[in-house]
């Protein structure tokens, strides 16, 4: 069964970068049925849906934020990355990794959350 | 972006006692849409999927219907531990949305 684990740093200054990684465990990232992504909830509010990225690095960005984000697959550390630049007390949330779907056939589709991280909280703030 | 609208925002209910949520999607979904449960410090627990697919291990007081923009989750006879925040989901576009979710008290 997937296991996934967000891991970074917990505090980050406005107008840096807040970096996360999510460790993936009882599979693996390079398989390329899977489908991973990036949502987060700030305090008080709904869950936003940040990206989604596919075994070989190619990704698709909630065009709200697409101008500040990164995402990243890295196959030999078994874990994939978030990048969002230019952090204000805005991006303040809770961050989930997820696996958000599948891909067959060269395409990804996104399906039902079936395996989440536990979820780590990022606060902006100087 | 599909928006997803649901109501209650909260609701309070008594042990055994029937409730239902609903969600409304902003343009047609078909019945790409799942439910979820969220706990305290934990992760979304997925409930339905495809609308009305109970996945599997989810007790059977939780069912869901609809299709297009109008669906529900109904649970049937409300248990303690089912106290939570529900949301819903639609995956009709890759551009993933949830509703804002229901808060569940139990009285």
């Amino acid at each position: 069964q997937l296991q996934l684990q967000e891991s970074g740093p917990g505090l980050v200054k406005p107008s840096e970068t807040l970096s996360l990684t999510c460790t993936v465990s009882g599979g693996s990232v390079s398989n390329t049925s899977h489908y991973w992504g990036w949502i987060r909830q700030p305090p008080g509010r709904g869950l936003e849906w940040i990206g989604n990225i596919d075994y070989s690095g190619g990704t698709y960005y909630n065009a709200s934020l697409k101008s500040r984000i990164s995402m990243s697959v890295d196959t030999s550390k078994s874990h994939f990355s978030l990048k969002v630049s230019s952090v204000t007390a805005a991006d303040t949330a809770l961050y989930y990794c997820a696996r958000l779907g599948y891909c067959s056939g060269g395409t990804c589709y996104v399906a039902p959350i079936d395996s989440w991280g536990q979820g780590t909280l990022v606060t902006v703030s100087s | 972006d599909i928006q997803m609208t649901q109501s209650p925002s909260t609701l309070s209910a008594s042990v055994g006692d029937r409730v239902t949520i609903t969600c409304r999607a902003s343009q047609t979904i078909s019945t790409w849409l799942a439910w979820y449960q969220r706990k305290p410090g934990k992760a979304p627990q997925l409930l339905i999927y495809k609308a009305s697919s109970l996945e599997s291990g989810v007790p059977s007081r939780f069912s869901g219907s609809g299709s297009g923009t109008e669906f529900a989750l109904t649970i049937s006879s409300l248990q303690p531990d089912d106290s939570a925040t529900y949301y819903c989901q639609q995956y009709n576009s890759p551009s993933i949305t949830f509703g804002q979710g229901t808060r569940l008290e139990i009285k």
